[in-house]
């Protein structure tokens, strides 16, 4: 079965600082991966796209990276800001089966000043 | 501009009785889908349409029906034969057959009374 998991389940961090999230997933035949970024109580929003060739993808201060071989990616944010408190989630897509998607039950960011 | 329209924001829902979710995009897109999202796990698939008129199954469809009548549109009915409908629900499109990444509607919250 296609699985993503990401770690931590949770974090909290101080405005200005940095911070790293995990997605590791099983997802096979790999076509690509995406990080979203959801605000409560609303709709998921693309952050980044890879697919199998690419090893890290930037948007502003969301840098993501991804390792095919290990099956990992990691999506870092740089001088965190409030507006970044949200849920991170990781996105599979396999060449297989396009229209599934394997979605990970997120990270929850939380940016105190 | 472009994009996901869902209503209404919440929804309630009496024992016995059917509901139904609209969804509706102006993103030309020909791929819709329907996700329910639950605390502390990843979205998961209802229904998907790749074409008007036409619609499958994905991996909880039980207790939930959808039509495609017209290509901007993708309505969702909960049934009362779904137990335990609340949850947040989100509708999704995307280009067929290609790396873009999913558009997102801002979500239904279906809570029983």
């Amino acid at each position: 079965k296609n699985q993503v998991e990401q770690s931590p389940q949770s974090l909290i961090i101080l405005e200005g600082k940095n911070c790293t999230l995990q997605c590791n997933y099983t997802v096979s035949p790999f076509s690509n991966l995406r990080w979203y970024k959801q605000d409560t109580g609303r709709g998921p929003v693309s952050l980044t796209i890879m697919t199998f060739s690419e090893n890290t993808k930037s948007n502003g201060r969301y840098t993501a990276t991804l390792d095919a071989d290990t099956k990992q990616s990691s999506l870092h944010i740089t001088a965190s800001q409030l507006s970044d408190s949200a849920s991170y989630i990781c996105v599979v897509s396999s060449r297989v089966n396009d229209y599934k998607l394997s979605f990970g039950a997120g990270t929850t960011v939380t940016v105190r000043a | 501009d472009g994009g996901i329209t869902q209503s209404p924001k919440y929804l309630f829902r009496k024992e016995g009785q059917n509901v139904t979710l609209s969804c509706e995009q102006n993103l030309n897109h020909d791929a819709m889908y329907w996700y329910r999202q639950d605390p502390g796990q990843g979205l998961r698939l209802i229904y998907y349409s790749q074409i008007v008129n036409d619609f499958q199954k994905g991996d909880i469809a039980e207790g939930y029906s959808v039509s495609r009548e017209k290509k901007e549109s993708f309505p969702l009915t909960v049934t009362s034969a779904q137990k335990n409908p609340t949850a947040f629900y989100l509708c999704a499109s995307r280009v067929q057959n290609s790396n873009q990444p999913q558009h997102f509607g801002d979500g239904t919250r279906l809570s029983i009374l």
